[in-house]
């Protein structure tokens, strides 16, 4: 059974450029939400879909937009990269009726 | 809002040695507690949890009481090891599943043989 599966793992982009990150959820699970996280701190919040709708936001400003799709798989956009958008931006998959997140492994941008 | 506080690293100890690692949280309602650990070059993952007030989480000699009188949620391991090492988070989620997850800041966990 695959767990939640991101790409890509790395990618170097410049300031003002736009980026599309990627998950795969684990199998069974309808909800996935995104998390930013940077060098030495915790994750923070970005938002969570569950039946293709943003449910939750956290306090990231409107470049941070997302999707989900009928197969559960998201994406998460940043368009007018920022140097602090430098970050592990993780992904993490539940079923609804738990809420017990499972991680990917993370896709590490670096905003030049 | 919603916040978990969580003592700052980073925390050596000799295999063997007595954890305990502090995690004080402020909501709102009946949240559930988490304690989540990422190992090196690895993704986080949930070591134990605790959906109500008394409840004690543990797994792999990890335990954790969810304290609804003093807030708090403190890791405890009673000898820990060289493969321990790691960085620990503990978590707020809000009382349904809708609600979503809230990290403290980590906990660096260094143990030397």
């Amino acid at each position: 059974d695959a767990g939640v599966t991101q790409s890509p793992t790395h990618l170097i982009k410049t300031r003002g450029q736009q980026v599309t990150l990627r998950c795969s959820p684990k199998s069974g699970h309808d909800t996935v939400s995104w998390y930013q996280q940077a060098l030495g701190q915790g994750p923070q919040f970005i938002f969570q879909y569950y039946e293709e709708e943003e449910r939750q936001r956290g306090n990231f400003p409107d470049r941070f937009s997302g999707h989900q799709f009928p197969n559960y798989s998201s994406e998460l956009n940043v368009n007018a990269l920022l140097l602090g958008d430098s970050a592990l931006y993780l992904c993490a998959s539940s079923r609804l009726s738990t809420g017990e997140l499972f991680f990917g492994e993370g896709s590490r941008l670096t905003v030049l | 809002g919603n916040s978990v506080t969580q003592m700052e690293g980073p925390v050596t100890l000799s295999e063997e040695a007595f954890l305990t690692i502090n995690c004080t949280y402020t909501a709102t309602g009946y949240p559930s507690l988490f304690w989540y650990v990422q190992y090196p070059g690895e993704g986080l993952q949930l070591l134990l949890k605790a959906t109500k007030a008394d409840d004690k989480g543990s797994n792999k000699g990890f335990e954790a009481t969810y304290r609804k009188e003093t807030t708090s949620f403190h890791l405890e391991k009673g000898s820990v090891q060289v493969s321990d090492s790691a960085v620990y988070f503990c978590a707020l989620g809000g009382g349904t599943s809708y609600d979503k997850v809230i990290f403290g800041p980590g906990t660096s966990l260094s143990v030397i043989p």
